[in-house]
């Protein structure tokens, strides 16, 4: 079965750490997506690729967050400094475009 | 105001009972729509799409109605499996997916 595979699948930080998140989409998929997921908040859209190019990253805090795709086999959602309230699941997703997207297992992040 | 609204629940039925979740939206260009399910610890996964004449699988129906902007999910004859949370889902055509934040079943022996 193709899937979506991120790393780390949980992760504990000091606040001030950077802490990257990687996701290897599924194979054929021209569109990634990167959500966060809090009780509060529920699955946040942060950015997203298509083709690789950046087309939203409206969703993201410009100053500490930053997602790139440096080939169509990876993208990566890095946060520097990392702060507590940024602890939460960090799911990546990829889809083609008009098809249904599929979720990858998420990043568990706690940063304390 | 969020732009898919759900109850969050819970929602806790016996075995076997119908249970109803409802879900608004607030973009009348909204286009596509679903529900995804997700159990606890798990990722978000595609449950059924929601077509506007309404559609049917096995003991799931989704309908739609686009003048209320609003949709719905029916559970026939629940399972302790069909415990979850289930997450309405709408698309603004070629734009990522918006997400409700979720409604939570439990479904008890």
């Amino acid at each position: 079965d193709a899937r979506v595979t991120q790393t780390p699948r949980d992760k504990v930080t000091e606040m001030g750490q950077e802490v990257t998140m990687r996701c290897q989409p599924i194979l054929g998929h021209n569109t990634v997506f990167w959500y966060r997921q809090t009780m509060m908040q529920g699955l946040e859209l942060l950015a997203y690729f298509r083709n690789r190019a950046p087309l939203d990253d409206s969703g993201m805090p410009k100053d500490r967050f930053s997602a790139e795709m440096p080939d169509a086999t990876l993208a990566t959602l890095k946060i520097q400094p990392s702060e507590p309230r940024d602890s939460a699941v960090y799911f990546c997703a990829s889809g083609s475009e008009g098809n249904t997207i599929y979720f990858g297992e998420g990043s568990w992040l706690t940063v304390v | 105001r969020k732009e898919v609204e759900q109850d969050p629940g819970p929602f806790n039925v016996p075995e076997g009972a119908t249970v109803a979740f409802n879900c608004t939206y607030s973009n009348s260009a909204s286009q596509s729509f679903f529900w995804y399910r997700q159990d606890c610890r798990k990722e978000p996964k595609l449950l059924m799409s929601v077509y506007s004449s309404g559609n049917e699988d096995g003991r799931f129906t989704a309908q739609l109605n686009r003048a209320s902007q609003y949709i719905s999910l029916l559970i026939r004859d629940s399972k302790l499996s069909d415990s979850a949370t289930y997450l309405c889902v709408v698309n603004r055509g070629n734009t990522p997916l918006v997400f409700g934040k979720g409604t939570r079943l439990s479904v008890i022996a």
